[in-house]
């Protein structure tokens, strides 16, 4: 199974700062990466597919890089609806794994 | 609107049965890949199953041998059998929609919780 590791586990930040989240995967799993947002008590929501595209209807303030094993989120200002939770993952190959998950706190 | 629709969680014994499903709108589940995904309370998340538009299925290893995923195309629903339920199958379910082989789940349910408990 390909593992993937998120980091950190915990973020604080404020309103408006830039923060970036770092999924790691054991193996290549080229781009087959996406990063969901998770609100407590709701359903994941697909931000990011494909790596670095952005799904329709999720702001531009949400960009996402990488291949290989190497990934990240980045929130470019972050807004009072950000705060949640955030997970990656791979879809390159059954069983589909999730990271562990980044809680996303209000400083 | 294109939505899932999970219902039929609820409180079992361990060792017991459950049925979940999955009720699909605005889109065909049969042009796409469903797969169930749970989330244990305060957990991170566990891809469970998928039926590929083929009928293919597939499971984790966790749930292998006593899960059973299943669909109606004529009600457009998806459903999972749940037989020899442990304790650590406790979770919230849910289904979510993927439009090819490799790729993401662009959809998701609400979810339906399954608490298995003495």
């Amino acid at each position: 199974d390909v593992h993937m590791t998120q980091s950190p586990s915990t973020l604080s930040a404020s309103v408006g700062d830039r923060v970036t989240i770092t999924c790691r995967a054991s193996q290549s799993i080229t781009s087959r990466l996406a990063w969901y947002r998770q609100k407590p008590g709701k359903a994941p929501q697909l931000l990011i597919h494909d790596a670095s595209s952005l799904e329709s209807g999720v702001p531009l303030r949400f960009r996402g890089s990488g291949s290989g094993t190497e990934f990240t989120l980045t929130i470019s200002s972050l807004q009072p609806d950000d705060f949640a939770t955030y997970f990656c993952q791979q879809y390159r190959t059954y069983p589909y794994t999730f990271g562990q998950g980044t809680k996303l706190e209000i400083k | 609107e294109v939505q899932l629709v999970e219902s039929g969680g609820g409180l079992i014994q361990p060792g017991g049965s459950l049925s979940l499903s999955c009720a699909a709108s605005g889109f065909i589940i049969t042009d796409n890949y469903i797969s169930w995904v749970r989330q244990a309370p305060g957990k991170g998340l566990e891809w469970v199953s998928v039926v590929y538009p083929s009928g293919s299925t597939y499971y984790a290893d966790s749930v292998k041998g006593r899960f059973t995923i299943s669909r109606d195309n004529s009600k457009n629903t998806l459903y999972l059998q749940m037989n020899t339920l442990r304790a650590e199958d406790t979770a919230m379910y849910y289904c979510a929609r993927a439009m090819g082989l490799t790729a993401a789940f662009d959809i998701w349910g609400q979810g339906t919780l399954v608490t298995v408990s003495s």
